[in-house]
């Protein structure tokens, strides 16, 4: 059961921007960091942002984190169809003592 | 360049064995964490287990302690995930990625194989 909530789906034009949540506890994104993975169809997951609004060599900088509090989001400006995706966010849990997941956003580019 | 490998997709049947593997190359295979995530089909991704295949130090999501095995040959830069029943409810895609671990804090995933797709049928 993931403990991270998230809306199953988001959508936009192209240029659009688009936001996603992530709501969490104080026992895993309040005391840790927020990794975001993007997931292309039949692709394995990539990381996307680490350490809350970091992004990895590579990714594009229409790609953005922040985190305030429990919760964190996910920003993609500039929305392209390449975008088409399922994001998910992940933090360490302190209590359950592993990594979980968010539910997961399927982001559809109208 | 890192690159991680996962053998191919498997159909079992209930109640067999089974073992897959990941192989590293392109980086320090002994001085990375490397974790299993689970995602059944249509459905989100769920953290399994990790290993240092330095010292083969492992530790298990509760979800999934006693169901699988994690082990590593490091002599050959291999990970494995292996299961000694399986049930239909382990089908799935499997995919294994190297974890970047800080005092047994998974901080993040960076590289992250193909995945292994684990078809259980009778």
């Amino acid at each position: 059961q993931s403990v991270l909530t998230q809306p199953p789906s988001a959508s936009g034009t192209p240029g659009q921007r688009v936001t996603i949540s992530c709501s969490g506890s104080s026992s895993n994104i309040g005391s840790n960091t927020v990794n975001w993975y993007q997931q292309l169809p039949g692709t394995a997951p990539k990381l996307l942002i680490y350490r809350n609004n970091q992004r990895p060599s590579g990714v594009p900088d229409r790609f953005s984190g922040s985190k305030s509090g429990t919760s964190a989001s996910l920003a993609i400006s500039g929305l392209q169809s390449e975008d088409e995706a399922d994001y998910y966010c992940a933090a360490w849990d302190d209590s359950l003592n592993g990594l979980v997941f968010g539910t997961g956003t399927k982001v559809t580019v109208l | 360049e890192v690159q991680l490998v996962q053998s191919g997709a498997e159909v079992k049947k209930p109640g067999e064995s089974l073992k897959i593997s990941c192989k590293g190359s392109g980086y320090s295979f002994t001085s990375y964490w490397i974790g299993w995530v689970r995602q059944m089909p249509g459905k989100g991704l769920e953290w399994m287990g990790i290993i240092y295949p330095g010292d083969s130090d492992t530790r298990y999501s509760p979800s999934f302690q006693g169901q699988v095995t994690i082990s590593a040959d490091k002599s050959i830069s291999t990970a494995y995930l292996q299961w000694s029943s399986l049930k239909a409810s382990d089908t799935a895609m499997y995919y294994c990625a190297r974890c970047y671990v800080v005092r047994g804090v998974i901080l993040l995933l960076d590289y992250w194989g193909q995945g292994t797709l684990v078809t259980v049928s009778s």
